[in-house]
């Protein structure tokens, strides 16, 4: 399973444009790169999935270059209801979640 | 539309005592998962069922038992439950396959005393 590496927290504040951007250099030819939220006492959330190139919809893009060792999750014009933990996953059939990224939005 | 619901939501044990988590999905997902989260880290697979009939051992399956008793349902099990099982349990399903993300139940969030 690939090994991913993203920021362990990041601030921002409310209107900006938040990338959390996320590294893979083992990535094998069949997995996936898909990012989840998770809000504290919740579940984890699916947002973005993608294989590469770029990748959006109505909550956020993901941006995949052409060697696929890297991602970039972009939330456009954040809001305090985006504080919460990102993970970044590399995958196929079966996801291994890492630590994830602490996004702390601020007013 | 549920998606996937876990029982029990809170669950206090004494050391050694056993219990049984249940996990059910209303999706006709083939594929379902266990995880556990510990304070300030990231999700960690204990057991997973790619489809009914199935399970296989994640990164931390020892302590427990896994059963798909159908479709619909997988239930994970701590035979003689121990302090350092204390943690939030997170039931997911997927319609299998890399390329589809996973629902993810509320958790359990159990207590080993």
């Amino acid at each position: 399973l690939a090994k991913t590496t993203q920021p362990i927290s990041m601030d921002s504040y409310e209107g900006q444009e938040v990338n959390i951007t996320c590294s893979h250099n083992n990535i094998a030819t069949n997995d996936y790169i898909t990012w989840y939220q998770q809000f504290p006492s919740q579940g984890p959330r699916f947002i973005i999935q993608g294989y590469k190139t770029k990748v959006t919809n109505e909550v956020a893009s993901l941006f995949i270059p052409a060697d696929r060792k890297s991602s970039t999750l972009s939330l456009p014009r954040v809001s305090l209801s985006d504080t919460a933990v990102y993970y970044c996953l590399v995958h196929g059939d079966k996801i291994i979640f890492g630590k994830g990224t602490r996004l702390h939005i601020l007013p | 539309n549920a998606g996937v619901t876990q029982t029990p939501k809170f669950q206090v044990l004494k050391t050694g005592q056993s219990m049984t988590l249940q996990c059910a999905q209303d999706m006709n997902h083939n594929s379902m998962y266990w995880y556990r989260q510990d304070p300030g880290m990231g999700l960690r697979l204990i057991y997973y069922s790619a489809s009914e009939g199935t399970t296989d051992k994640g990164e931390v399956p020892n302590g427990y038992n896994v059963s798909r008793l159908n479709k619909r349902e997988f239930s994970l099990r701590l035979e003689s439950a121990a302090p350092s099982q204390t943690s939030v349990y997170f039931c997911a399903s997927s319609p299998g396959g890399a390329d589809y993300g996973y629902t993810f139940g509320s958790g359990t969030r159990l207590t080993v005393v």
